[in-house]
C-alpha cells in the first residue's frame, strides 16, 4: 500500500531560524507530490506541488520544496521562519493515473517569537 | 484554485442519530472526496464521490455507515449514520479543481455524546 512518511511530529524554531520538514514516499511509480498547511482554527491550504520538471519547487510564502527521486524525498524548506508559520504540515502524494491522495502523519510547527 | 463551503460548520449529536453533511464546490469538478481527520491526526480518506456512479470507499469504510451522494458536478453529502462517540471527528470535503490538485473545505466538527 502507499505510504507517506513524516519523521519530524513536532518541531519547535525560532523565528528566523531555518526549517526543513521531512517527507518520505513509499515507491509506486511517477507521483506527483504535495505540502498543505493547517494553520490554527483554518482549514488546510496548499503550499506547493510538484508533478514533473524542475525538482525545486517554490510555493507561497516563501516555502520551497525539492523533490529527490532516488530518495524518494520531498523535503519542504524554509530559509528564515516566522511566527505566524506556527501550524500543521502535512506532505500527501499521488501515484500517477490515481487522484487520490495519501496523506503523512503532519507535522506540528511552533515557532517562538 | 475552487472555493469550497461546508455546512454545518460544526455539530453535537446524540447517539443513534445521523447527521448529513453538505459540500458545495464554487467550480463544476470530476471528483469529490471526503475524509476524517481525528483530533492529532492526519487525514484518512473515506470515499471518492463521482457524479453519475457510485461513491468509491476505502477499506474499513462501507455505505451503510456512510452514504454519499453527488447529484451535480459541484455538490455532494456524506451522512455518519447510526452514531456513536468514536464517529467523533472533522470530517473534510475536497475537490479536484485543477490538474490533479486537491482543494479542501474549512471542514465540519463533530460531537457524538
Amino acid at each position: 500500500a502507499q505510504s507517506v512518511s513524516q519523521h519530524n511530529h513536532h518541531v519547535i524554531l525560532s523565528e528566523a531560524a531555518s526549517l526543513e520538514l521531512g517527507c518520505n514516499y513509499s515507491y509506486g511509480g511517477t507521483v506527483n507530490l504535495f505540502w498543505y498547511v493547517q494553520y490554527p482554527g483554518q482549514h488546510l491550504q496548499l503550499l506547493l506541488k510538484y508533478f514533473s520538471g524542475d525538482p525545486l519547487v517554490k510555493g507561497i510564502k516563501g516555502f520551497e520544496a525539492e523533490f529527490i527521486k532516488s530518495k524518494f524525498s520531498f523535503n519542504l524548506r524554509k530559509p528564515s521562519v516566522q511566527w505566524s508559520d506556527t501550524a500543521e504540515y502535512f506532505c500527501a502524494v499521488n501515484y500517477f493515473g490515481n487522484e487520490k491522495l495519501t496523506f503523512g502523519t503532519g507535522t506540528r510547527l511552533t515557532i517562538i517569537p | 484554485s475552487a472555493v469550497i463551503s461546508q455546512k454545518p460548520s460544526r455539530d453535537i449529536c446524540q447517539r443513534g442519530t445521523s447527521l448529513t453533511i453538505q459540500c458545495q464546490v464554487d467550480s463544476q469538478v470530476t471528483m469529490m472526496f471526503w475524509y476524517r481527520q481525528q483530533p492529532g491526526q492526519s487525514l484518512t480518506l473515506i470515499a471518492t464521490a463521482n457524479q453519475g456512479s457510485e461513491a468509491t470507499y476505502e477499506s474499513g469504510f462501507v455505505i451503510d455507515k456512510f452514504p454519499i451522494s453527488r447529484p451535480n458536478l459541484t455538490f455532494s453529502t456524506l451522512t455518519v449514520s447510526n452514531m456513536s462517540p468514536e464517529d467523533s471527528s472533522i470530517y473534510l470535503c475536497s475537490a479536484n479543481a485543477l490538474r490533479e490538485t486537491q482543494y479542501f473545505g474549512p471542514g465540519t466538527r463533530l460531537l457524538v455524546l
